[in-house]
């Protein structure tokens, strides 16, 4: 089973400052198709999960242009530029390559 | 707009059933593979179950495997989930979403399983 590391576990961050997520998979995440199936989700409290970013670097449409996400292979990265109070709640890395694995979540407040 | 509307949960006691149902809206619903996901009270996210678009292929997460059944109408725009012998381990809330990579949320329906 592919194994999702994200660190770190919770990020506490100064409203308008940049916040960065690290997600790692124990394989990588490249599919026999040639596309990376690395998805971000947002749960903000008391909300359902909503998808932010698609295949690594995809933004949903919606998402603000602060979140981006980059990386390959077995590491990856959600940045957001800067932060906003709407931006709290947990985010999540999941893999669709190899079956379907989520990260344990960060947990993302504001000091 | 797409919306995904779960209902079906509820309190049951452990060795016993529910069924699930996901009632989807705004897209063309057989064109894409649909998913469960599940969070425990205080947990993270677990991926459950999906099927794809024609029903021929389903998959399920190790430890649902023999107790739970994803199925679909797509004349009906619906997706279920039958679950059986539960356990404590399955109180969560259960969302069912568009797509193996998980592109919209429905906003959930919880699932107690307790004496």
């Amino acid at each position: 089973d592919v194994v999702m590391t994200q660190s770190p576990l919770s990020l506490p961050v100064t409203l308008g400052q940049p916040a960065s997520i690290s997600c790692r998979s124990s394989q990588s995440l490249v599919h026999s198709d040639g596309n990376t199936y690395l998805n971000w989700f947002q749960q903000r409290p008391g909300q359902s999960p909503r998808r932010l970013i698609y295949r690594v670097s995809n933004r949903e449409s919606g998402v603000p242009d602060r979140f981006s996400g980059s990386g390959s292979g077995t590491d990856f990265t959600l940045r957001i530029s800067r932060v906003e109070a709407e931006d709290v709640g947990f985010y999540y890395c999941m893999q669709g390559t190899h079956w379907w694995t989520f990260g344990q979540g960060t947990k993302v407040e504001i000091k | 707009e797409v919306q995904l509307v779960e209902s079906g949960g509820g309190l049951v006691q452990p060795g016993g059933s529910l069924r699930l149902s996901c009632a989807a809206s705004g897209f063309t619903f057989s064109n894409y593979a649909m998913s469960w996901v599940r969070q425990a009270p205080g947990k993270g996210l677990e991926w459950v179950a999906n099927i794809k678009q024609d029903v021929s292929e389903k998959n399920y997460v190790d430890s649902v495997k023999g107790r739970f059944t994803i199925s679909r109408d797509n004349a009906k725009n619906s997706l279920d989930l039958q679950m059986n012998s539960l356990r404590a381990e399955d109180t969560a809330v259960y969302y069912c979403a568009r797509g193996s990579n998980l592109g919209v949320w429905g906003q959930g329906t919880t699932v107690t399983v307790s004496s």
